[in-house]
């Protein structure tokens, strides 16, 4: 079946501009998860987001950073006036709920800043 | 100091070598245990979950010490194909939501 997907695969953004990125988790999986994973890193996480409702986004680096998933499937993360500190891949992850541990995740998306 | 820390290598080990990783992590409340495999530029991906009385998949052997707050993970006869970075994860426990908290992550060359 089908895995997680993102898009872009890749994005080149000017410091400054605002971008978007899309995240479809597998198919009935209640819970969504944003990570940020800087080069030589481990990935750190963003938010999380049970169906609809955002339940934590601690992770989240600056209110530059916003999520959203608005009919509990497809999410979106927008960066909002990038700086160059903001380059990274960000990886999305997906699982079948509370209590399921395991995580499925995406390619990510690996945002440059310029 | 970071949750869970790691030795970042690399480990260069000839084909057939044994190698073991080792993990601290800080936060003794810390609920479930995984070891993670990445290879370059693609996506985590779950290796094994790790339980006390320590748990065996084929080759892969993890263990660990809630007491030292300590998780291996050993690699025996290694394959050219287990080439890869071993991210060690926990869990927050308290209610905490289900999110990963990875190590740095340890790069493992197999040379032929």
């Amino acid at each position: 079946g089908a895995g997680v997907s993102q898009s872009p695969r890749y994005k080149v953004a000017k410091r400054g501009q605002d971008v978007a990125l899309r995240c479809d988790p597998i198919s009935g999986h209640v819970s969504l998860f944003w990570y940020q994973q800087a080069l030589g890193q481990g990935p750190e996480f963003l938010t999380y987001f049970q169906n609809e409702a955002q339940l934590d986004k601690s992770g989240l680096p600056s209110d530059r950073f916003f999520a959203e998933r608005p009919e509990g499937s497809v999410s979106t993360l927008k960066i909002q006036r990038t700086q160059q500190e903001d380059s990274a891949v960000y990886l999305c992850a997906s699982s079948l709920g509370e209590g399921w541990w395991e995580q499925y995740f995406g390619p990510g998306t690996r945002l440059t800043v310029t | 100091r970071k949750e869970v820390e790691q030795d970042p290598g690399p480990f260069n080990v000839p084909e057939g070598a044994t190698v073991a990783f080792n993990c601290t992590y800080s936060n003794s409340a810390s609920q479930s245990f995984f070891w993670y495999r990445q290879d370059c530029r693609k996506e985590p991906k779950l290796l094994m979950s790790v339980y006390s009385s320590g748990n065996e998949d084929g080759r892969f052997t993890a263990q660990l010490n809630r007491a030292s707050q300590y998780i291996s993970l050993l690699i025996r006869d290694s394959k050219l194909s287990d080439s890869a970075t071993y991210l060690c994860v926990v869990t927050p426990g308290g209610g905490a939501t289900n999110k990963l908290i990875f190590g740095t992550g340890t790069l493992l060359a197999v040379q032929p």
